[in-house]
C-alpha cells in the first residue's frame, strides 16, 4: 500500500496566484481530512469528507479556500487568490471509519510558501 | 467547543531519562489517539484508547486514559534519540467524526 499521496510536496508561489493541492487517499478509506499546520496555530482541521461528501468545512479560513472530492480516490484543496499568511504545511489524511476505529493516515504534506 | 490542552509544549531530556506528556480535554471524550511527528515528517498514528482508565503499552511507551475520560498521558521510559519528535493527542467526542488535536509536545533528546 502506497499510503496517502500528496502533490506537490513543495510549492512556492507569489501572492495572488492560484494554488491547487492534490491528495490521493488510501484505497478503501471512506473519510478524508485536510489539515493545515503552522508553528503559530498548530494542526488545524480545514475540511472533512465522508464518502466524497463534505461534512464539515467550518475550519476553512475564508472564501479563498475551496475543496473538492470528485471521487473516492482524489481530492483537491484550492486557494485563490493566495496570500503570504497561507504559508504552511498542508496535510491530507484518510481514514476508514468503522465502529470505534478512527485511525488517521497522514500524507507527507505539501509545504506551501506564498511570497 | 471542545478544547484539548497539551503540556508541556517542549521537553528537553538527556538520553536515558523518562518523559511524560499530558493531554486534558474540556469535555468528556469517547476516545483519544496519540500521534508522533518526526521533524520534517507527518503525524503517524501510535495508539487509540477507548475505555475509562485504560492503560496500553508499546515497548517503552505507556499510554493512559483517565477514569473520567477527560485526560490522557504518554510516558516514555529511558528515552532514546529515536524518540525525538512532536507527540500529539487527538480527542474525539461522542458522535463526532472530527478530532480535536492538542498543540503537541516536542521532545528533544540530548545524547
Amino acid at each position: 500500500d502506497a499510503g496517502v499521496i500528496q502533490s506537490p510536496r513543495h510549492e512556492v508561489t507569489e501572492m495572488g496566484q492560484e494554488v491547487t493541492l492534490r491528495c490521493k487517499p488510501i484505497s478503501g478509506h471512506n473519510s478524508l481530512f485536510w489539515y493545515r499546520q503552522t508553528m503559530m496555530r498548530g494542526l488545524e482541521l480545514l475540511i472533512y469528507f465522508n464518502n466524497n461528501v463534505p461534512i464539515d468545512d467550518s475550519g476553512m479560513p475564508e472564501d479563498r479556500f475551496s475543496a473538492k472530492m470528485p471521487n473516492a480516490s482524489f481530492s483537491t484543496l484550492k486557494i485563490q487568490p493566495s496570500e503570504p499568511r497561507d504559508s504552511a504545511v498542508y496535510f491530507c489524511a484518510s481514514s476508514l471509519m468503522t465502529g470505534r476505529s478512527y485511525e488517521q493516515y497522514f500524507g507527507p504534506g505539501t509545504r506551501l510558501t506564498v511570497t | 467547543g471542545q478544547q484539548v490542552m497539551q503540556i508541556p509544549q517542549y521537553q528537553h531530556v538527556q538520553e536515558g531519562e523518562d518523559f511524560t506528556t499530558y493531554c486534558n480535554s474540556s469535555t468528556t471524550l469517547s476516545n483519544i489517539q496519540w500521534y508522533k511527528q518526526r521533524p520534517g515528517g507527518h503525524p503517524v498514528f501510535l495508539i487509540q484508547l477507548v475505555k475509562s482508565g485504560e492503560v496500553k503499552k508499546q515497548k517503552r511507551l505507556t499510554f493512559q486514559f483517565g477514569e473520567a475520560k477527560k485526560n490522557s498521558s504518554l510516558h516514555i521510559t529511558a528515552t532514546q534519540t529515536t524518540d525525538v519528535g512532536t507527540y500529539f493527542c487527538a480527542g474525539w467526542s461522542g458522535g463526532s467524526y472530527i478530532p480535536t488535536f492538542g498543540r503537541g509536545t516536542s521532545l528533544i533528546v540530548h545524547p
